[in-house]
């Protein structure tokens, strides 16, 4: 069956930089791309971009455009996502979700997700 | 970007009870590139529907979507315990980036 699970909390400092993985296993991994979306506590989801797996085309929220970079790691199926000169505003649980179309489409998949806490 | 706004914040309803959920949207969205996704609290989102009116795979009948332009409703036939949780509509079809309602919180009365 599907599976993504994402690697553990993290606890970080403002201005450090974070990673979280993403392992994906069940399906054909170059026939999907990854989505990250953040939810800040109490509050909605939000997206912040995603990676074409096959070819490593990204996209990005003009929100974190510039601190945030997604990769691809085709030797063990899994996507990083990495987030720089965190904020205290960065606090969020971050899932990877599975899409199909990498122009957009919906998130048939989704990761059990990762908080990122930053505190000083 | 497109904004999408869904109405109402908290719907209080009964087990039983037929539950009406709205997202509307601040521009046509495409080809009803639209999807509803249920969150219980500590949980990752769960796929209900996608295309505004299909439903994923697993998704019990009494959950259905309709809807088309800018005007979206997420229909729960009747409520069962289980169906208590957040609900967020996402619109895909002008992405990047995509953008999610802010979210309706069906509780029980």
């Amino acid at each position: 069956q599907v599976q993504l699970v994402q690697s553990g909390g993290e606890v970080k400092k403002p201005g450090a930089s974070v990673r979280v993985s993403c392992r994906t296993s069940g399906y054909t991994y170059t026939a999907y791309a990854i989505n990250w979306v953040r939810q800040a506590p109490g509050q909605g989801l939000e997206w912040m971009g995603r990676i074409s797996v096959d070819n490593g085309d990204t996209k990005f929220s003009q929100k974190v455009q510039g601190r945030l970079t997604i990769t691809t790691d085709m030797s063990t199926t899994t996507v990083h996502m990495d987030l720089r000169s965190l904020r205290s505003d960065d606090t969020a649980v971050y899932y990877c979700a599975r899409s199909w179309n990498p122009l957009g489409d919906y998130f048939d998949s989704w990761g059990q997700g990762t908080l990122v806490s930053v505190s000083s | 970007d497109i904004v999408l706004t869904q109405s109402p914040g908290t719907l209080s309803l009964s087990p039983g009870e037929r539950a009406t959920l709205s997202c509307r949207a601040s521009q046509t969205v495409k080809n009803n590139f639209l999807a509803w996704y249920q969150q219980k609290p500590g949980q990752a989102p769960r796929l209900l529907i996608y295309g505004a009116s299909n439903r994923a795979t697993g998704i019990p009948d009494r959950f259905s979507g309709s809807g088309s332009g800018t005007d979206f409703t997420l229909t729960i036939s009747r409520l069962e315990p289980e169906d208590f949780a957040v609900y967020y509509c996402h619109q895909y079809s002008n992405s990047p980036p995509d953008t999610f309602g802010q979210g309706t919180k069906l509780e029980i009365k």
